[in-house]
């Protein structure tokens, strides 16, 4: 099984803030790389899906990188809906993990 | 609009059994392969299982193999997980997703408790 490993664990950022979070699999994925956000209570929102494609209706403030077995998703401007947590999957192969969560705060 | 709704979640004792479904809509439900995942109290997502669109193929996590089972009922648009043997370590928020680039849809969830 590939495993997926994120960090940091948690960020601290600003109003305005460009924040990055890495993302960094056991085993080459190409770019077979998703990010999604969750807010507390809610269902996670897929907001890039092979590495560096933007799902349909996520502001362009959210952009994707990498491929192999490294991977950055980028915030610019961090707006305050953008604080919540990210988690990265990579689709290679079943099973598709995820990785542990990246848990944004505002500063 | 897609929408998927999941039900059947509740408070189980240890060793029993539940059937969870997700009820799919706005979409061509036979045409994609379907998720379950969960996220335990407090934690991270953890993929449960797979089912490809016409039933074919199915695949499950090895924290669930021989324990839950994923089915589907293309005619009635709607994803099932029965889950057997439940265990302490299963209590847990279970989501639905479709399958696509990514997993593009998710349902609002359904709470799944194991407790005696």
């Amino acid at each position: 099984d590939i495993q997926m490993t994120q960090s940091p664990s948690s960020l601290s950022a600003s109003l305005g803030d460009r924040v990055t979070i890495t993302c960094r699999a056991s085993q080459t994925i190409s770019t077979y790389l998703n990010w999604y956000q969750q807010k507390p209570g809610k269902a996670p929102k897929l907001l890039i899906y092979d590495a560096s494609s933007l799902q349909s209706g996520v502001p362009s403030r959210f952009s994707g990188s990498g491929s192999g077995t490294d991977f950055t998703l980028t915030i610019t401007s961090l707006q305050p809906e953008d604080f919540a947590t990210y988690y990265c999957q990579q689709s290679y192969i079943t099973p598709p993990a995820f990785g542990q969560g990246t848990n944004l705060e505002i500063k | 609009q897609v929408q998927l709704v999941e039900s059947g979640g509740g408070m189980v004792q240890p060793g029993r059994s539940l059937r969870l479904s997700c009820a799919a809509s706005g979409f061509t439900f036979s045409s994609f392969g379907m998720h379950w995942v969960r996220q335990a109290p407090g934690k991270g997502l953890e993929w449960v299982a797979l089912i490809w669109y016409d039933g074919s193929n199915k695949y499950y996590a090895d924290s669930v193999k021989g324990r839950f089972t994923i089915s589907r009922d293309n005619s009635n648009n709607t994803l099932y997980l029965q889950m057997n043997s439940l265990r302490a370590e299963d209590t847990a928020v279970y989501y639905c997703a479709r399958r696509n680039e990514g997993f593009d849809y998710w349902g609002q969830g359904t709470l799944v408790t194991v407790s005696s």
